[in-house]
């Protein structure tokens, strides 16, 4: 089965921008996360889509918002970009059932550094 | 979630098995251990995970103490791409989707 796939895998902005970033889950899998990872903060979650519905969400302002897809590809998008947007964007994919153990599995993260 | 404890560095030798310790005392009898990796910039690695029995697959080992306070990943034979930050969590299996990792493990594999 293929893995998690993430693009694009590096990205540079100006601040005031705004970016679109995609994930493209393991095959069956119906649940997708997404985090944010900085040196600073460590792992944040930002949301979580299960049936292209935002099941879950993390402490993040508005400006970062997802949609799920009925093939339950995933984007996020982060609008009016700052400086401490830069980071390393994880989507995480699972099967999206709860009752027993429901494994996430990361993709290779997009590097988004803002200017 | 249950908080966990693991040193914050270590060193292992090439082909030499790695044992990774991780405290978990305030477990809950439902929260399971799931370790993972993730090697310099790229994303999180699921390695195992378990709840009270020992696990076994084509990674590590897990070995969980009976009162299940603590854990145990087990390198079978350290390779130099094992080098990387190894995190030890607990967690419910519910709706909420919200992973949290400590600072984790600074594994070093030296040849």
């Amino acid at each position: 089965k293929a893995g998690v796939t993430q693009t694009p895998r590096y990205l540079i902005k100006t601040r005031g921008q705004q970016v679109t970033l995609s994930c493209s889950p393991i095959s069956g899998h119906r649940s997708v996360s997404w985090y944010q990872q900085t040196p600073g903060q460590g792992l944040q979650f930002l949301f979580e889509y299960f049936s292209e519905t935002q099941r879950n969400k993390g402490n993040f302002p508005g400006r970062f918002s997802g949609r799920q897809f009925s093939n339950s590809r995933s984007e996020m998008n982060v609008s009016t970009l700052e400086l401490g947007d830069s980071a390393l964007y994880l989507c995480a994919s699972s099967g999206g059932l709860a009752g027993g153990t429901d494994t996430q599995y990361f993709g290779p993260g997009t590097r988004l550094t803002v200017l | 979630d249950a908080k966990t404890t693991q040193p914050p560095s270590m060193d292992c030798a090439e082909g030499r098995a790695a044992n990774l310790p991780c405290n978990h005392s305030t477990i809950s009898g439902n929260e399971y251990v799931y370790w993972y990796r993730q090697i310099h910039s790229q994303g999180p690695q699921y390695i195992i995970h378990g709840l009270k029995n020992n696990e076994t697959n084509e990674m590590a080992s897990l070995i969980i103490t009976e009162d299940r306070k603590s854990s145990t990943l087990i390198l079978p034979h350290a390779t130099l791409r094992d080098t990387a930050v190894y995190y030890c969590i607990v967690r419910v299996i519910t709706n909420d989707y919200k992973l949290s990792f400590g600072a984790g493990t600074t594994v070093t594999v030296r040849a």
